[in-house]
């Protein structure tokens, strides 16, 4: 089993500055494809998952250019530019490489 | 509207069954693999089980294999979880969700509470 590591586990942010999440993979999530199977979602109060970036550092349809990823191999992170209140949240890291796993989830509030 | 629906969920005691199903719609149901993911009370997430397009593969978290059966109906576009044998570790929201395409997961469904207790 692929392990996912994501670091802090709460994060307290001022609106308009940046924030950064660490994910971390017990292995390399690098496919014979030349693919990156690495997802983050954001888990908003009260509601279900949704993707915000897929395979590392693309943005899913409607996502806002504040968030981006990068990463390769085992290490990746999710920076978001300039936090609003809208971003407030659990965001989770997934490997979708050998079935599917998640990291612990970041909390991310607001100030 | 790309929509799934999930159904099911309640009250059960430990060593009872339960049956989940995820009602799809708005898309072509038969086309997709399809996950059960469940997230324990103030919890992360967890795959449960996923199903390829005709139901001929199925993968299961060790957790549940033995336990829990996932299934498909492609002409009733819905997604099943057999859930027998249940324990108190197994209380969660189960949400199931569309597999675009190794782990690109949208839509979820907006969840069935699962709580397995005396």
């Amino acid at each position: 089993e692929i392990v996912m590591t994501q670091t802090p586990l709460s994060l307290s942010v001022t609106p308009g500055q940046p924030a950064s999440i660490s994910c971390k993979s017990s292995q390399s999530l690098l496919h014979s494809d030349g693919k990156t199977y690495l997802y983050w979602y954001l888990q908003k109060p009260g509601q279900s998952p949704q993707l915000l970036i897929y395979e590392v550092s693309s943005r899913f349809s409607g996502v806002p250019d504040r968030f981006s990823g990068s990463g390769s191999g085992t290490d990746f992170t999710l920076k978001i530019s300039r936090v609003e209140a809208e971003d407030v949240g659990v965001y989770h890291c997934m490997q979708g490489l050998h079935l599917r796993t998640f990291g612990q989830g970041t909390r991310v509030e607001i100030k | 509207e790309v929509q799934l629906v999930e159904s099911g969920g309640g009250l059960v005691q430990p060593g009872g069954s339960l049956r989940l199903s995820c009602a799809a719609s708005g898309f072509t149901f038969s086309s997709f693999w399809m996950d059960w993911v469940r997230q324990a009370p103030g919890k992360g997430l967890e795959l449960v089980a996923i199903i390829n397009q005709d139901g001929s593969e199925k993968y299961y978290v060790d957790s549940v294999r033995g336990r829990f059966t996932i299934s498909r109906d492609n002409a009733k576009k819905s997604l099943y979880l057999e859930m027998s044998s249940l324990r108190a570790e197994d209380t969660a929201l189960y949400y199931c969700a569309r597999d675009i395409m190794w782990g690109r997961f949208d839509p979820w469904g907006q969840g069935t509470l699962v709580t397995v207790s005396s």
